[in-house]
């Protein structure tokens, strides 16, 4: 099954700025669907944290955003805090497979 | 406030069947779609299919296709997901996520709490 490619895992110290790649082809993010994100605590459900272009669910701060470009689409988060360890992991829909896909999924660590 | 609750855990044997359970509260419940997603220990999310919870229209993932089916009650807001012929490679955590319109594809929001379905002889 089509899957959209992120890296395993990205570190930061407190403070720092980390961004998370999310690669598709031109059948889901390249086909022009939009991009969402979720973050997963550990041992809970994921939650919706971004989605669309730049559009947050109320409680999410404006330290999350998001790009997209091509068949690929990018989280980012600025001013890295302890309670951003999760992981987290991208959404979209690819029309080859009429089906919704996820990303691998990032484990973020703040150092 | 918009809340998907799930049933309980669930283990089964090697070829049986499950069935989970989603209610929902706090919004008009057929006016969205209940979509269902696994996961597995360690792995990443998987969609699994999903349901209009205002026609019963239902859409399932290739790799499903025939062991799943997804089913409403809108009388008591719930949507049931049935997985049949389980194998040991089912055994996951089992999310219902509501779907949520965005430029022609949805976005899970919110989601249950999770149903760990173990698969064990």
């Amino acid at each position: 099954q089509s899957v959209l490619t992120q890296p395993p895992s990205v570190s930061g110290a407190p403070g720092q700025r980390v961004t998370i790649s999310c690669t598709g082809n031109s059948s889901n993010i390249g086909a022009g669907y939009d991009v969402h994100w979720y973050q997963q605590l550990p041992g809970t459900a994921p939650k919706l944290l971004i989605y669309g272009n730049n559009n947050r669910p109320s409680g999410v701060p404006d330290r999350f955003s998001v790009s997209k470009s091509g068949t690929s689409a990018s989280l980012a988060i600025t001013g890295l805090q302890g309670d951003d360890e999760a992981d987290y992991y991208c959404q979209s829909y690819d029309t080859s497979l009429s089906a919704y896909v996820f990303g691998t999924g990032t484990k973020v660590s703040v150092l | 406030q918009v809340q998907l609750v799930q049933s309980g855990a669930e283990v089964k044997k090697p070829g049986a069947s499950v069935k989970v359970s989603c209610k929902a509260s706090g919004y008009t419940f057929t006016t969205y779609a209940i979509h269902w997603v696994r996961q597995a220990p360690g792995q990443r999310l998987e969609w699994m299919g999903w349901i209009v919870a205002g026609n019963g229209n239902t859409k399932y993932s290739q790799k499903f296709q025939g062991r799943v089916s997804i089913t409403r009650d809108t009388s008591a807001k719930t949507v049931y997901m049935d997985l049949s012929s389980l194998r040991f490679e089912d055994t996951a955590v089992y999310y219902c996520a509501r779907g949520v319109a965005v430029a022609g594809m949805d976005s899970f929001d919110p989601w249950g709490q999770g149903t760990l379905v173990t698969v064990s002889s």
